[in-house]
């Protein structure tokens, strides 16, 4: 079955490292996204991209990168600079040009400790 | 960034009642998008809406895209225990080729036994 994975589920940091999220689709999407989201909060943009080898900031990159090597991958890591890293990481996915049909992993949730 | 105002935060109803929300913005959006979120998991559309005025349904859901393209509500008819989760508007504008979705902050529904 199709679908867009997120890995791992839980993730610990000890403050002061950096720590990368994975995320891989296998829909065939030209676009995949990052948000965060914190508790009572919507979805923030962190990094988008939208063809393999290219990608733009959101709303919120800042301590954040990202890269685009492959069509099915996007990885995002969460540097030491990121002041406040606990969250819940959501990946998604879509079809280019236009459409709506944005598909979600099921997320990361990461911890400093 | 920007986000939406979604209202209302959080409902606590009993099973069988209708439910309302609704989403407002200062921006127009070309789509409007309302998804649906369990604890753990990531987003899954439930309503995508393209032209202003319109009024789709997806079984006990109704939703409308405003005619000013700034406000959607979502209706739910006949609540029953898997309703339950947090529920997101998104609105999508596209400008030169770049898409961006911007979410609400979420209304959490509750049902009462």
């Amino acid at each position: 079955d199709g679908g867009i994975t997120q890995s791992p589920k839980y993730l610990f940091r000890k403050e002061g490292q950096n720590v990368t999220l994975s995320c891989e689709q296998n829909l065939n999407h030209d676009a995949m996204y990052w948000y965060r989201q914190d508790p009572g909060q919507g979805l923030r943009l962190i990094y988008y991209s939208q063809i393999v080898n290219d990608f733009q900031k959101g709303d919120i990159a800042e301590g954040y990168s990202v890269s685009r090597e492959k069509k099915e991958s996007f990885p995002l890591t969460v540097t030491s600079a990121q002041k406040n890293p606990t969250a819940f990481y959501l990946c998604a996915s879509r079809y280019n040009p236009g459409g709506s049909g944005y598909t979600f992993g099921s997320g990361t949730r990461l911890t400093v400790v | 960034g920007q986000q939406l105002n979604q209202s209302p935060q959080s409902m606590f109803i009993q099973e069988g009642e209708d439910v309302s929300m609704n989403c407002t913005s200062s921006s127009i959006f070309n789509t409007w998008l309302w998804y649906k979120q369990d604890p753990g998991e990531g987003p899954v559309l439930l309503i995508a809406l393209y032209k202003a005025g319109e009024l789709t349904s997806n079984g006990r859901l109704t939703a409308q895209f405003g005619i000013t393209r700034k406000d959607s509500f979502l209706n739910i008819s006949a609540s029953i225990p898997s309703d339950v989760g947090i529920y997101f508007c998104a609105g999508l504008i596209s400008n030169f080729g770049n898409e961006k979705l911007t979410f609400g902050t979420g209304t959490r529904l509750t049902i009462i036994p």
